[in-house]
């Protein structure tokens, strides 16, 4: 079974902090996403890579950043937390065209 | 427009009464439509993925569907454990992104 693991299931950050969520996967899968879900918008993408090193912008890639220096492990970055970036973070991985598998989860609330 | 909506957004069945949760979509070149299930505080699991009209896919008491313009997850004979909240995404030709609904949240009461 493909296993994507976030760092922390909870988190709690100060405006302007910067904040780091981490995501380890273990398929060797050469595609990572990372989504936030919040209610009444359902998942939308931040960013998403296909390979080492690499990345693409999703549709709301603003306040963020991201780093995949290996295979497994994609970084998801807010380089100065605001409230309005209180979500859930879902990462995922997959290999090419085939489906997503996603970790559990980092509810994140910035104060 | 690639877009994806699902229908109704909240299902109450009780145990045992089958239902119909919809997913219809426009997109340019499907390639692929996958199911998910969430449960609260969760990321979504894997359920299915279809991916030409007239395909269907079964697991215990889901069972997916697809025509070119929409899918159907039925629900047979429903528990309690099949709660959750059912999220539909098609994967579009042109940009190969992921494109998900609203999901629908699901409840079977005892």
């Amino acid at each position: 079974d493909v296993k994507v693991t976030q760092s922390s299931r909870y988190l709690v950050k100060r405006t302007g902090e910067k904040v780091f969520l981490e995501c380890v996967q273990d398929m060797d899968h050469e595609n990572m996403f990372w989504y936030r879900q919040d209610p009444g918008l359902g998942l939308r993408l931040i960013y998403f890579s296909y390979d080492v090193k690499m990345k693409e912008k999703g549709d709301i890639p603003e306040g963020y950043s991201v780093s995949r220096e290996k295979k497994e492990r994609f970084s998801l970055i807010l380089e100065s937390a605001s409230t309005n970036q209180t979500s859930m973070y879902l990462c995922a991985s997959s290999l090419q065209n085939s489906p997503l598998h996603f970790g559990n989860g980092t509810r994140l609330t910035v104060t | 427009e690639d877009q994806v909506t699902q229908s109704p957004e909240a299902l109450r069945l009780q145990e045992g009464e089958s239902s119909s949760l919809n997913c219809s979509y426009t997109v340019s070149g499907l390639r692929g439509l996958f199911w998910y299930r969430q449960d609260p505080g969760k990321g979504p699991e894997f359920l299915f993925t279809l991916y030409s009209a007239g395909e269907e896919k079964e697991k215990e008491r889901l069972k997916a569907t697809l025509t070119k313009k929409e899918s159907f997850l039925h629900i047979t004979a429903p528990k309690p454990e099949d709660s959750a909240t059912y999220l539909c995404a098609v994967r579009s030709g042109n940009t190969g992104k992921l494109i998900f609904g609203q999901g629908t949240t699901l409840q079977v009461k005892p």
